[in-house]
Order: structure tokens, then sequence, then C-alpha cells
């Protein structure tokens, strides 16, 4: 039982360059969630998705796009890379439904993405 | 906005004291309530959570209870070990956004054996 999968692990990027993460979960999760965790702020909510080919912006959209073609997929976007989004990135799932506000979030292990 | 605040940290303590994080929350609705602990290296996970107010959810020998009246949902352990050393996050979950959680900034806890 995988749970929520991200990929890469670590990856280290220059000032303009782009990238996609990719979150893939298995529990047939309805809603998907990118968030970044910065030093002393928590996490924050950069997108988010409450089903396939549907997105919705966060606390700190600016400078990512995300994309949801598959239900078990949310993928994260980078076009062009700034010093500022050097952070770890965290993908989270949950279900939809009668109570789904009772429902926990379940995370991946994170993106530890530095931008140099 | 809904908000969640709790107690800055870090917090150390020795191994087998009695352990109390605060956190109090502000909504507009009736949230759902959870604690998330976060080991190094890996991503947040369940450590507790309350629906409903006087609720209380407990977790290896972790324990917090829902107070409306107070809008908090303080996390206690009587014993604390080594092991429990990470990050922990409250979390709130509103019943009228299903689809965002509000999260505190988290809070250090260092156990010294």
């Amino acid at each position: 039982n995988a749970g929520v999968t991200q990929t890469p692990k670590f990856r280290v990027l220059k000032t303009g360059q782009s990238m996609t993460l990719l979150c893939a979960q298995d529990m047939n999760h309805e809603y998907m969630y990118w968030y970044r965790q910065d030093p002393g702020m928590g996490l924050r909510l950069i997108h988010y998705s409450v089903g396939e080919g549907t997105t919705a912006k966060g606390e700190v959209p600016d400078g990512y796009n995300v994309s949801r073609l598959k239900k078990q997929n949310f993928l994260l976007g980078l076009e062009s890379a700034a010093p500022s989004q050097t952070s770890v990135y965290f993908c989270a799932s949950s279900p939809q439904g009668a109570g789904s506000y009772n429902s926990p979030l379940h995370f991946g292990n994170g993106t530890r993405l530095t931008v140099t | 906005g809904d908000s969640v605040t709790q107690m800055e940290g870090p917090v150390t303590l020795s191994e087998e004291a009695f352990l109390t994080i605060n956190c109090t929350y502000t909504a507009t609705g009736y949230p759902s309530l959870f604690w998330y602990v976060q080991y190094p290296g890996e991503g947040l996970q369940l450590l507790l959570k309350a629906t409903k107010a006087d609720d209380k959810g407990s977790n290896k020998g972790f324990e917090a209870t829902y107070r409306k009246e107070t809008t908090s949902f303080h996390l206690e352990k009587g014993s604390v070990q080594v092991s429990d050393s990470a990050v922990y996050f409250c979390a709130l979950r509103d019943e009228s956004s299903a689809s965002k959680i509000i999260f505190g900034s988290g809070t250090r806890l260092s156990i010294r054996p």
C-alpha cells in the first residue's frame, strides 16, 4: 500500500530552469493538495484540486502551475525557478463525500528543492 | 477567516516529563480538529483527531480534547520518550470548506534522554 508517492525526492535547479514535481496516490482520493514548508512558516497551500480536471489556487500560487489530468496524479510545475522557491514541497490527498471534513490528509514524504 | 495558533517552539523536555502543546483556533463553522506529527525527513502523519465538541482524540499516549468554549485543542502526553522528538502541527478542517485545511505553524519538540 504505497499511499502518496512524490518524485523526485531531491532536486537542485538553477534560476530560470523549469521542472515538474509528480504526486501519485493509490487511495482513489478526490482531493489533492500541494503545500510548501519553509522554516518557521509551517505549511502553506500552493494549489489544490477537488477532482480530475479541476484545480484551484491556494495561499501562495504565484510562480507555480498545476494539472490534474488523471485522478491519481497531481503535477506541480515551476516554469522559471527562483531562489525564493527553495523549499520542501509536500503533496497530500483526502477522500470526498459526506463527512469528508472529518478525514485527515495523507501526505507524501516531500521533495526538497534548492534553487541556486 | 479560519486560523490556528499554536505554541511557539522549540520545546525541550527530559524523558518522562509531562508534555503540553497549546493550540487555539478560530472558525466560522464547526470544524474537525487534528494533530499531525512530522518526524525528520518525512511527511506529516495523523496523530489524532476530534470531530465535535468534547470529543477526545488519543493515540500513542497522546491526548487532546476538543473544547468549543475555549476554542482550544491542546496536545498532552503524560510521559514523553526520546522517540517523541518531532514537529507537531495542529490543524482544522471546516465543514463549510471541506477542500481546505488550516495548519498551525508547528512546534518542534526535543526530548533529552
